[in-house]
């Protein structure tokens, strides 16, 4: 069956942009994580879902970082006004529940210039 | 959340066995030992978990240590292909709080 699908795959935008993230799990699956991955380093925790609540977002840098599940299902990641230092890959998982194993995708790699 | 300490890099000859190790001597009585990997521009992808008892499935082997302070990772015969960074996490799979938390992970290097 399908994983977990990440779009757009590569993102470029210019520094002070809107940009939207979008994570398709796989059909289902209850919990959806996002994380972020910059070069060299393991990913890092932004925000985790259970249905369609936000269950803990701690990992959120700051208010320009915001992400939804409306309806249990796809998610979105948004960040306003993006800075330089947004740039990484973001990736996105989802498990059956909240104590099996995760599926992550691809990542949607973000570039502000 | 409890932390691991892991080597920072590995190498091994294709074919032979690799043992990952994996300290984790802060762990609470409810942490899992989790490992995943993450191939070159790949997400990560699940390989194993356990709790007390050594495990085993067709990716790998997880021996965990009595007093469970510290894991290692057993692949049986490394191939090309298992060249990753490998992770080792632990997670309370009990409770409400079930992210995971990635630290840098060990590079291990596959040679022909």
């Amino acid at each position: 069956g399908a994983g977990v699908s990440q779009t757009p795959s590569n993102k470029v935008t210019e520094k002070g942009k809107y940009v939207e993230l979008r994570c398709d799990p796989i059909s289902g699956h209850t919990a959806l994580y996002w994380y972020r991955q910059s070069l060299g380093q393991g990913p890092e925790f932004l925000i985790y879902f259970q249905g369609t609540g936000a269950a803990d977002d701690s990992g959120l840098p700051n208010d320009r970082f915001f992400a939804v599940r409306p309806e249990g299902s796809v998610s979105t990641l948004k960040i306003q006004r993006t800075e330089r230092g947004d740039s990484a890959v973001y990736l996105c998982a989802s498990s059956y529940s909240l104590s099996t194993e995760a599926f992550f995708g691809q990542g949607t790699r973000l570039t502000v210039v | 959340d409890a932390k691991t300490t892991q080597p920072n890099s590995m190498e091994s000859n294709e074919e032979e066995p690799v043992h990952l190790p994996c300290n984790h001597s802060t762990i609470s009585g409810t942490d899992y030992i989790h490992w995943y990997r993450q191939l070159p521009s790949q997400g990560p992808e699940y390989v194993i978990h356990g709790l007390t008892s050594n495990v085993n499935n067709r990716m790998a082997s997880l021996a965990i240590a009595e007093d469970r302070k510290s894991s290692t990772l057993i692949l049986h015969r490394a191939t090309l292909r298992d060249a990753a960074v490998y992770y080792c996490i632990l997670r309370d799979d009990t409770g409400a709080n079930s992210k995971l938390t990635f630290g840098k992970g060990i590079t291990l290097s596959v040679r022909p």
